[in-house]
């Protein structure tokens, strides 16, 4: 198994560009969940996801779209970059409601 | 909202066994769990305990909650340089584990 898979590693955007974060898990988990990390914070949740076709917003959703078309596969977009998106993004999946996430490696985004 | 904290600094010298300590403020917790992150990495879980345990053993780790105090320290026998990183408390309402709220993250240098 992969584990939880997070494309690209890197990457910059100019302000009001628009990008896909890519998220994959190959473990059949139900719950997916995306998570940004900023300096000297600690992780705060954005979206996720209980199953395919069902998504709901964490702590800081603003300025986030998420799809769960497949059990696979939990996409994060950005609509219109800003610089406040600047962050590093991971994604994480649970097999059932209680269990332990598994993270992914993390994006690291800069927004210019 | 919820909200967890932790001192955001411990230094120990390698040999020494480390503590970390965390409060959190939302009652219904069900599950506190431990997070480690080495630098440019993503995040690997510790540990994790029920919040009707008082204590969890894992060979060198120790969990110890104060359910009342709302109160979790990890503490880490005989701390390695390899130990050097960041901590994060996080907890889990009875939502679901994919719903974690984190604290800022305690970075532990160990002197050699």
């Amino acid at each position: 198994n992969a584990g939880v898979t997070q494309t690209p590693k890197f990457q910059v955007l100019k302000t009001g560009q628009s990008m896909t974060l890519q998220c994959a898990q190959d473990m059949n988990h139900e719950y997916m969940s995306w998570y940004r990390q900023d300096p000297g914070m600690g992780l705060r949740l954005i979206h996720y996801s209980v199953g395919a076709g069902i998504t709901d917003q964490g702590e800081v959703p603003n300025g986030y779209n998420v799809s769960r078309s497949t059990t696979e596969d939990f996409p994060l977009r950005l609509l219109s970059a800003a610089p406040s998106q600047t962050s590093v993004y991971f994604c994480a999946s649970t097999l059932r409601r209680t269990d332990t996430q598994y993270f992914g490696p993390g994006t690291r985004l800069t927004v210019l | 909202g919820e909200d967890v904290e932790q001192s955001l600094f411990l230094s120990v010298r390698e040999g020494d066994s480390s503590v970390i300590n965390c409060t959190y403020t939302d009652s219904s917790s069900t599950y506190l769990y431990w997070y480690k992150q080495e630098p440019g990495a993503g995040l690997q879980l510790l540990t994790y305990i029920f919040s009707n345990m008082d204590m969890k053993q894992d060979q060198r780790l120790t969990v110890l909650l104060n359910k009342k105090d709302k109160h979790l320290s990890l503490r880490i026998a005989d701390t390695q340089t390899g130990d050097s990183a960041i901590y994060f408390c996080a907890e889990s309402s009875g939502a679901g584990s994919y719903q974690l709220t984190f604290g800022k993250g305690t970075k532990l240098s160990v002197i050699p």
